[in-house]
């Protein structure tokens, strides 16, 4: 069973660094491209960026250029998020999502998802 | 970057009725459209991939359609299960982008 397990809820201060992590399992973590995706409280989902854990290959989203970094452990089957100075406009939840072909290897999507992690910047 | 953009943004309901929900897409993506569904609280779900594929173990009430800027996704009998919110997607671009959501309501 394809399952992705990510880290626990986090309470931070503004100005804080911060590392979430999204663990692969039950596939080869490697070969497929792990999304990020933000939803802040009572909004939409937006997509942050994209990594291919095989070889760190990394797209973000124009929003979140520069400000966070994305990265993968292959090794670990993890894939990560962070921040090095948090603002009270980080505050939200984070999905990641792991994107497979269909069939035919043409077409796209997120067919596995973590459970969230919750992050609340406050001082 | 591709804009996506939904309408309604909500919608209210009653189980049975047919509804319909619409994405545009700022460019042309071919097929390269998804939709998911979301509970409060809970993570996405992939409904319709490539515009009209139904992923498995999704029910037959659920359908899309449309190709290059503009899509639909149609919910032939809504049941009390299915109010939600419903995102597209593009994956056209590696970097996909999602619309604003369609929130269904109870009416």
């Amino acid at each position: 069973e394809v399952q992705l397990v990510q880290s626990g809820a986090e309470v931070k201060k503004p100005g804080e660094s911060l590392k979430i992590s999204c663990k692969g399992s039950g596939y080869s973590f490697a070969t497929y491209w792990i999304a990020w995706v933000r939803q802040m409280p009572g909004k939409d989902l937006e997509w942050m960026g994209i990594i291919y854990p095989g070889d760190s290959d990394t797209i973000y989203s124009p929003s979140f250029q520069g400000q966070v970094t994305i990265s993968a452990d292959k090794s670990t089957n993890t894939a990560y998020l962070q921040w090095s100075s948090l603002k009270a406009s980080d505050s939200a939840v984070y999905f990641c999502a792991r994107r497979r072909p269909d069939t035919n290897g043409f077409y796209f999507y997120l067919d596995s998802w973590g459970q969230g992690t919750l992050v609340t910047v406050s001082s | 970057d591709i804009q996506m953009t939904q309408s309604p943004s909500s919608l209210s309901a009653s189980v049975g009725d047919r509804v319909t929900i619409t994405c545009r897409s700022s460019q042309t993506i071919s097929s390269y459209l998804n939709w998911y569904q979301q509970k409060p609280g809970k993570a996405p779900k992939i409904l319709i991939y490539a515009a009209s594929s139904l992923q498995s173990g999704v029910p037959s009430r659920f359908s899309g359609s449309g190709s290059g800027t503009d899509f639909t996704l149609t919910i032939s009998s809504l049941q009390p299960e299915d109010f939600a919110t419903y995102y597209c997607q593009q994956s056209y671009r590696t970097a996909g982008t999602f619309g604003q959501g369609t929130k269904v309501e109870i009416k």
